[in-house]
Protein backbone atom coordinates (compact mmCIF):
# COMPACT_ATOMS: atom_id res chain seq x y z
CA UNK A 1 0.00 0.00 0.00
CA UNK A 2 1.56 3.56 -0.88
CA UNK A 3 2.08 5.62 1.53
CA UNK A 4 3.19 9.50 1.63
CA UNK A 5 4.70 11.08 4.49
CA UNK A 6 5.66 14.75 4.64
CA UNK A 7 8.18 16.72 6.96
CA UNK A 8 7.95 19.16 8.26
CA UNK A 9 4.24 19.12 9.60
CA UNK A 10 4.67 22.78 9.93
CA UNK A 11 7.17 25.39 9.31
CA UNK A 12 7.63 29.19 9.92
CA UNK A 13 9.45 31.09 8.26
CA UNK A 14 10.79 35.18 7.98
CA UNK A 15 10.04 36.58 4.24
CA UNK A 16 12.40 36.34 2.05
CA UNK A 17 13.71 32.88 2.93
CA UNK A 18 14.62 30.02 0.68
CA UNK A 19 12.99 26.85 1.90
CA UNK A 20 12.60 23.15 1.07
CA UNK A 21 9.58 21.29 1.74
CA UNK A 22 9.85 17.40 1.81
CA UNK A 23 7.87 14.54 0.41
CA UNK A 24 8.79 10.37 0.63
CA UNK A 25 6.51 7.88 -0.97
CA UNK A 26 6.96 4.05 0.15
CA UNK A 27 6.65 2.60 -3.22
CA UNK A 28 8.34 3.65 -6.55
CA UNK A 29 5.79 2.52 -9.17
CA UNK A 30 4.71 5.72 -9.65
CA UNK A 31 3.09 7.62 -12.89
CA UNK A 32 3.92 11.70 -11.39
CA UNK A 33 3.80 13.06 -8.35
CA UNK A 34 2.31 16.45 -7.58
CA UNK A 35 3.05 19.57 -5.46
CA UNK A 36 -0.67 21.07 -4.34
CA UNK A 37 -1.74 24.56 -2.34
CA UNK A 38 -4.39 24.58 -0.25
CA UNK A 39 -5.51 27.94 1.68
CA UNK A 40 -7.28 27.65 4.92
CA UNK A 41 -11.66 26.36 4.12
CA UNK A 42 -10.46 26.14 0.14
CA UNK A 43 -9.79 23.62 -2.45
CA UNK A 44 -6.70 22.49 -4.14
CA UNK A 45 -4.93 24.59 -6.28
CA UNK A 46 -2.04 22.38 -8.66
CA UNK A 47 1.27 23.73 -8.84
CA UNK A 48 3.44 21.42 -10.20
CA UNK A 49 3.41 18.19 -11.95
CA UNK A 50 6.44 15.88 -12.02
CA UNK A 51 6.05 12.75 -14.19
CA UNK A 52 7.80 9.48 -13.34
CA UNK A 53 10.66 9.84 -16.44
CA UNK A 54 10.95 13.71 -15.08
CA UNK A 55 13.72 15.11 -13.03
CA UNK A 56 12.31 18.48 -11.79
CA UNK A 57 9.88 21.09 -12.87
CA UNK A 58 9.89 24.52 -12.20
CA UNK A 59 7.23 27.12 -11.91
CA UNK A 60 8.46 30.80 -11.21
CA UNK A 61 10.04 31.13 -7.83
CA UNK A 62 8.61 27.31 -6.98
CA UNK A 63 11.06 23.99 -8.24
CA UNK A 64 10.14 20.29 -7.45
CA UNK A 65 12.67 17.89 -7.95
CA UNK A 66 11.72 13.89 -8.01
CA UNK A 67 13.77 11.31 -7.31
CA UNK A 68 11.81 8.01 -8.07
CA UNK A 69 13.98 5.43 -7.13
CA UNK A 70 14.74 6.64 -3.40
CA UNK A 71 11.22 7.69 -2.86
CA UNK A 72 11.57 11.20 -2.54
CA UNK A 73 10.60 14.68 -3.77
CA UNK A 74 11.25 18.61 -2.74
CA UNK A 75 9.52 21.35 -2.96
CA UNK A 76 11.66 24.44 -3.43
CA UNK A 77 10.58 27.98 -2.53
CA UNK A 78 12.56 30.79 -3.20
CA UNK A 79 12.57 34.09 -1.38
CA UNK A 80 9.37 33.44 0.55
CA UNK A 81 6.58 35.98 0.77
CA UNK A 82 3.65 36.36 3.59
CA UNK A 83 1.32 34.94 0.30
CA UNK A 84 3.10 31.58 0.38
CA UNK A 85 1.84 30.91 3.65
CA UNK A 86 -0.80 27.66 3.17
CA UNK A 87 -1.05 24.42 3.38
CA UNK A 88 1.36 22.38 0.82
CA UNK A 89 -0.06 18.67 -0.50
CA UNK A 90 1.91 16.36 -2.11
CA UNK A 91 0.22 13.26 -3.98
CA UNK A 92 1.63 10.77 -6.12
CA UNK A 93 -0.52 8.38 -8.40
CA UNK A 94 0.41 5.01 -8.06
CA UNK A 95 0.83 2.37 -11.30
CA UNK A 96 -1.74 -0.33 -10.80
CA UNK A 97 -4.96 0.36 -12.92
CA UNK A 98 -5.77 2.78 -10.32
CA UNK A 99 -6.89 6.57 -11.25
CA UNK A 100 -6.71 7.68 -7.39
CA UNK A 101 -4.14 10.27 -6.04
CA UNK A 102 -2.28 9.40 -2.75
CA UNK A 103 -1.67 12.13 -0.67
CA UNK A 104 0.81 12.92 2.33
CA UNK A 105 -0.83 15.34 4.80
CA UNK A 106 0.93 18.53 4.09
CA UNK A 107 3.24 21.01 5.63
CA UNK A 108 1.93 23.86 7.08
CA UNK A 109 3.61 26.93 5.75
CA UNK A 110 3.99 30.46 7.79
CA UNK A 111 5.39 33.35 6.44
CA UNK A 112 6.18 36.30 8.33
CA UNK A 113 6.47 39.73 7.12
CA UNK B 1 -14.43 28.19 -18.39
CA UNK B 2 -14.61 28.67 -14.76
CA UNK B 3 -13.17 25.84 -13.02
CA UNK B 4 -14.67 22.60 -11.60
CA UNK B 5 -17.59 23.86 -8.76
CA UNK B 6 -19.02 22.31 -6.40
CA UNK B 7 -22.62 22.83 -4.46
CA UNK B 8 -23.08 23.83 -1.61
CA UNK B 9 -20.29 25.21 -0.52
CA UNK B 10 -20.82 24.79 3.56
CA UNK B 11 -24.24 21.82 4.73
CA UNK B 12 -25.06 21.46 8.46
CA UNK B 13 -27.23 18.45 8.89
CA UNK B 14 -28.64 16.41 12.05
CA UNK B 15 -27.37 12.84 12.31
CA UNK B 16 -29.85 10.35 9.86
CA UNK B 17 -30.25 13.09 7.56
CA UNK B 18 -29.64 12.23 3.61
CA UNK B 19 -27.20 14.79 1.93
CA UNK B 20 -26.84 15.08 -1.56
CA UNK B 21 -23.76 17.37 -2.99
CA UNK B 22 -23.19 18.36 -6.69
CA UNK B 23 -19.89 18.60 -8.85
CA UNK B 24 -19.93 20.44 -12.31
CA UNK B 25 -16.71 19.45 -13.68
CA UNK B 26 -14.58 21.99 -16.17
CA UNK B 27 -16.01 21.34 -19.30
CA UNK B 28 -15.21 18.16 -21.65
CA UNK B 29 -13.25 16.67 -19.23
CA UNK B 30 -13.83 13.07 -19.13
CA UNK B 31 -12.93 12.26 -15.55
CA UNK B 32 -14.54 12.96 -12.23
CA UNK B 33 -13.18 12.22 -8.82
CA UNK B 34 -14.69 12.60 -5.14
CA UNK B 35 -12.29 12.56 -2.35
CA UNK B 36 -12.83 13.15 1.55
CA UNK B 37 -10.56 15.64 3.53
CA UNK B 38 -10.80 15.48 7.29
CA UNK B 39 -8.74 18.12 9.74
CA UNK B 40 -5.63 18.15 9.05
CA UNK B 41 -5.43 15.17 6.95
CA UNK B 42 -4.45 14.66 3.00
CA UNK B 43 -7.73 14.04 0.62
CA UNK B 44 -8.68 10.22 0.95
CA UNK B 45 -9.56 8.91 -2.45
CA UNK B 46 -13.57 8.03 -2.63
CA UNK B 47 -14.31 7.00 -6.46
CA UNK B 48 -13.68 8.29 -9.59
CA UNK B 49 -16.13 8.37 -13.26
CA UNK B 50 -14.39 7.93 -16.57
CA UNK B 51 -17.33 9.33 -18.70
CA UNK B 52 -20.32 8.39 -16.68
CA UNK B 53 -18.98 4.58 -15.69
CA UNK B 54 -18.07 4.33 -12.05
CA UNK B 55 -14.70 2.37 -12.86
CA UNK B 56 -13.17 2.40 -9.38
CA UNK B 57 -14.79 2.81 -5.87
CA UNK B 58 -12.71 2.91 -2.47
CA UNK B 59 -13.26 0.52 0.75
CA UNK B 60 -13.61 4.19 2.81
CA UNK B 61 -17.26 4.68 0.50
CA UNK B 62 -19.91 2.60 2.41
CA UNK B 63 -23.10 1.42 1.48
CA UNK B 64 -24.71 4.64 3.27
CA UNK B 65 -22.63 6.53 0.07
CA UNK B 66 -23.54 6.76 -3.64
CA UNK B 67 -22.12 8.91 -6.54
CA UNK B 68 -23.60 9.23 -9.89
CA UNK B 69 -22.63 10.94 -13.48
CA UNK B 70 -26.19 10.09 -15.39
CA UNK B 71 -24.68 11.81 -18.68
CA UNK B 72 -21.07 11.83 -18.05
CA UNK B 73 -21.07 15.99 -17.09
CA UNK B 74 -22.11 16.50 -13.64
CA UNK B 75 -21.88 14.08 -10.86
CA UNK B 76 -23.71 13.68 -7.72
CA UNK B 77 -22.45 11.89 -4.21
CA UNK B 78 -25.76 11.23 -1.53
CA UNK B 79 -24.85 10.51 1.89
CA UNK B 80 -27.68 8.46 3.62
CA UNK B 81 -28.70 8.29 7.38
CA UNK B 82 -25.58 10.42 7.54
CA UNK B 83 -23.45 9.66 10.98
CA UNK B 84 -20.88 12.33 13.03
CA UNK B 85 -17.97 10.77 11.29
CA UNK B 86 -19.28 11.57 7.81
CA UNK B 87 -18.28 14.95 9.13
CA UNK B 88 -15.08 16.06 6.24
CA UNK B 89 -14.58 18.55 3.29
CA UNK B 90 -15.25 16.57 0.29
CA UNK B 91 -13.67 17.10 -3.09
CA UNK B 92 -14.03 16.72 -6.22
CA UNK B 93 -11.34 17.30 -9.52
CA UNK B 94 -11.93 16.55 -12.71
CA UNK B 95 -9.32 15.82 -15.54
CA UNK B 96 -9.23 14.88 -19.49
CA UNK B 97 -7.28 11.75 -19.90
CA UNK B 98 -6.61 9.97 -22.99
CA UNK B 99 -4.61 7.62 -21.65
CA UNK B 100 -1.44 9.72 -20.35
CA UNK B 101 -1.98 10.72 -17.25
CA UNK B 102 -2.61 14.42 -16.26
CA UNK B 103 -3.53 17.04 -13.66
CA UNK B 104 -6.67 16.79 -11.89
CA UNK B 105 -7.82 19.54 -10.87
CA UNK B 106 -10.17 20.76 -8.00
CA UNK B 107 -12.93 22.35 -7.14
CA UNK B 108 -13.26 24.78 -3.86
CA UNK B 109 -14.95 21.78 -1.66
CA UNK B 110 -18.18 21.31 -0.09
CA UNK B 111 -17.62 21.23 3.68
CA UNK B 112 -20.13 18.61 5.32
CA UNK B 113 -21.15 19.51 9.72
CA UNK B 114 -23.15 16.80 11.15
CA UNK B 115 -24.83 17.42 14.49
Amino acid sequence: KQEVTQIPAALSVPEGENLVLNCSFTDSAIYNLQWFRQDPGKGLTSLLLIQSSQREQTSGRLNASLDKSSGRSTLYIAASQPGDSATYLCAVEPQGGSEKLVFGKGTKLTVNP
Amino acid sequence: DTGVSQDPRHKITKRGQNVTFRCDPISEHNRLYWYRQTLGQGPEFLTYFQNEAQLEKSRLLSDRFSAERPKGSFSTLEIQRTEQGDSAMYLCASSFSTGARETQYFGPGTRLLVL
